[in-house]
């Protein structure tokens, strides 16, 4: 079952800053976080592993609530660069199942 | 370079007409698997292996066949393609089993079926 994401869509000025949501209904062991660029291959974030650890990547870092099965992606004072899709991947507890992406939030930065 | 390379990037083909995209990385992971994302549907794996000649189906495998035999290899097989599998098509590697570490996506191969 896919992860939900919210927003779907999110515009936002150079330098503003912006919070993706990402929840599942199960009990995770990761979330994981990707950022594809039109036409390109999604590309690796950040993982963040049970235990409700936060993590950075310059100005963009996330939280994971395992108790609520939810994760955040922050981007702080965005780029023009930031602009792109953004996918969770949501791995359950307990289970061998592998890796299910959300389907996506798109990020547009304006000059 | 280490990558995930894929060919061909671009098909056009007729239903019922057989074909494979291939899939290769040279990262020496043991883990692979196909993705294949349609518009407001994200990416959603098709299947997965996690080492040579072991496989499993991932969320959605109807009409999709995949073989590992070697572990730089990991071939979509589509024996009779449909309409409904026109899409963009992403393979992806990972050092494990793909839920603690980072994968690496290959740049896609946008399938068309007529």
């Amino acid at each position: 079952q896919q992860p939900v994401q919210s927003p779907q869509a999110v515009i936002l000025r150079e330098g503003e800053d912006a919070v993706i949501n990402c929840s599942s209904s199960k009990a995770l062991y990761s979330v994981h976080w990707y950022r594809q660029k039109h036409g390109e291959a999604p590309v690796f974030l950040m993982i963040l592993l049970k235990g409700g650890e936060q993590k950075g990547h310059e100005k963009i870092s996330a939280s994971f609530n395992e108790k609520k099965q939810q994760s955040s992606l922050y981007l702080t004072a965005s780029q023009l660069s930031y602009s792109g899709t953004y996918f969770c991947g949501t791995v359950p507890s307990g289970s061998a199942r592998q890796l299910t992406f959300g389907s996506g939030t798109q990020l547009t930065v304006l000059p | 370079e280490a990558q995930v390379t894929q060919n061909p990037r671009y098909l056009i083909t007729v239903t019922g007409k057989k074909l494979t995209v291939t899939c290769s990385q040279n990262m020496n992971h043991e883990y692979m698997s196909w993705y294949r994302q349609d518009p407001g549907l994200g990416l959603r794996q098709i299947y997965y292996s996690m080492n040579v000649e072991v496989t499993d189906k991932g969320d959605v495998p109807e009409g999709y066949k995949v073989s590992r035999k070697e572990k730089r290899n990991f071939p979509l097989i589509l024996e009779s393609p449909s309409p409904n599998q026109t899409s963009l098509y992403f393979c992806a590697s990972s050092n494990r089993q793909g839920r603690t570490d980072t994968q690496y996506f290959g740049p896609g191969t946008r399938l068309t079926v007529l």
